[in-house]
């Protein structure tokens, strides 16, 4: 079936610094992916919708400038934490619908860590 | 609004046990409902779905039935193995709103399977 990858799986960086999260469609083409944060024990939040040729929309109480989100093309999605902090410290889960109506695939998702 | 209340973890089984998870839900209209399943290291995959009232989504033995009067979706399994010990998702998805095609999740169950 369609696959959704993730890159890094895993990232560790020093506070401050930006760090980009890639979100794929690898056999399928997406104008639409969602980008999803989740806290320890806690469910999925979805942060905002990324479209391909427009502007992101973010989910009330995301800040745009912090998590920059840009649909390159019709298979790839990024994410940006700029001047990351530790509280920004998470699992962020990227998907893309797909697979039947109503359906998503979902990636790996990236962990983040911000010392 | 809309949201998901999922029971809450861990769940421990021994084989060929019964399974149940509880799952309600709160939304406006006729959303549709899902069970996503994460094993270790993986990206979330759907278990089984249901679009409207009364209907019973079945997977690989696991079930559930999409119940409006209770606002429930219960995930149901009358004998567990061991490679169904993994993280359980209950999900929604509006029929209406401005982010069509978004998911809101309960916070997972982690469900441990014993031989």
């Amino acid at each position: 079936g369609a696959v959704v990858s993730q890159h890094p799986s895993r990232v560790i960086c020093k506070s401050g610094t930006s760090v980009k999260i890639e979100c794929r469609s690898l056999d399928f083409q997406a104008t639409t992916m969602f980008w999803y944060r989740q806290f320890p024990k806690q469910s999925l939040m979805l942060m905002a919708t990324s479209n391909e040729g427009s502007k992101a929309t973010y989910e009330q109480g995301v800040e745009k400038d912090k998590f920059l989100i840009n649909h390159a093309s019709l298979t790839l999605s990024t994410l940006t934490v700029t001047s990351a902090h530790p509280e920004d410290s998470s699992f962020y889960i990227c998907s893309a619908p797909g697979g039947g109506p109503r359906e998503q695939f979902f990636g790996p998702g990236t962990r983040l860590t911000v010392l | 609004g809309n949201s998901v209340t999922q029971m809450e973890g861990p769940v421990t089984l021994s084989e060929e046990a019964f399974l149940t998870i509880n799952c309600t839900y709160t939304a406006t209209g006729y959303p549709s409902l899902f069970w996503y399943v994460q094993y270790p290291g993986e990206g979330l995959q759907l278990l089984l779905k249901a679009t409207k009232a009364d209907d019973k989504g079945s997977n690989k033995g696991f079930e559930a039935t999409y119940r409006k009067e209770t606002t429930s979706f219960h995930l149901e399994k009358g004998s567990v193995q061991v490679s169904d010990s993994a993280v359980y998702f209950c999900a929604l998805q509006p029929d209406r709103g401005s982010t069509l095609g978004r998911l809101y999740f309960g916070r997972g169950t982690q469900l441990t399977v014993w031989p």
